[in-house]
């Protein structure tokens, strides 16, 4: 199975300040012959489904604002916050879709410092 | 707009059955492959189940494989998971997806407590 590991567990970012999440997987997640990495990342909320946020690893899923970023390729990957608002408080999960079983991060939670 | 919801979780003895059921609707369900995923009380996500479209191509997560059952009906746009031999560790709350590969929406999920 591919294990994918989040840095930090949790972090705690200014209002206004950028937030980093990293996650690596165990093996590449990038798929030579269309060079597209099958990597999304999600947003969940206290007693809420995860959203997505980003999907291929750089491609914002629609209504997502643009502070939410996606980049990396092969087995690593950021999902960077640019500008944290109250309403991104919540933990991100990165997930794998290169190989079966689908895996997760154990998830990074975001607070307001 | 597209919205899945689950129903059937309920506290169910180890040993147990329980059948999960996902009503879709605002998007043509019979052309997407659909996952089930589940969250432990406090935990992440795991992956447990997904099906292609028609029924074709069905993969599991190894410590499910043979207790629990992903089907679907394209005519009653809906999604199951028939769930067997029911254990401690199966506790979480249930959601159904839609994707193969990122899961673009998700329902609210349904709990599923197995205790004696």
């Amino acid at each position: 199975d591919i294990v994918m590991t989040q840095s930090p567990d949790s972090l705690a970012v200014s209002l206004g300040e950028r937030a980093t999440i990293n996650c690596k997987s165990s093996q590449s997640i990038l798929y030579s012959s269309n060079n597209k990495n099958y990597l999304a990342w999600y947003q969940q909320k206290p007693g809420q489904p995860p959203k997505l946020l980003i999907s291929w690893a750089s491609t914002r899923a629609s209504g997502v604002p643009d502070r939410f970023s996606g980049s990396g390729s092969g087995t690593d990957f950021t999902l960077t916050i640019s500008g944290l608002q109250a309403e991104d408080v919540a933990v991100y999960y990165c997930h794998q879709y290169y190989h079966t079983p689908r895996t997760f991060g154990q998830g990074t939670k975001v607070e307001v410092k | 707009e597209v919205q899945l919801v689950e129903s059937g979780g309920g506290l169910v003895q180890p040993g147990g059955s329980l059948r999960l059921s996902c009503a879709a609707s605002g998007f043509t369900f019979g052309t997407y492959w659909m996952t089930w995923v589940r969250q432990a009380p406090g935990k992440g996500l795991e992956w447990v189940a997904n099906m292609k479209e028609d029924g074709g191509e069905i993969y599991y997560l190894d410590s499910v494989k043979g207790r629990f059952t992903i089907s679907r009906d394209n005519a009653k746009n809906s999604l199951y998971l028939q769930m067997n031999s029911l254990r401690v560790e199966d506790t979480a709350v249930y959601y159904c997806g839609r994707g193969w590969a990122e899961i673009d929406f998700w329902g609210q999920g349904t709990l599923v407590t197995v205790s004696s």
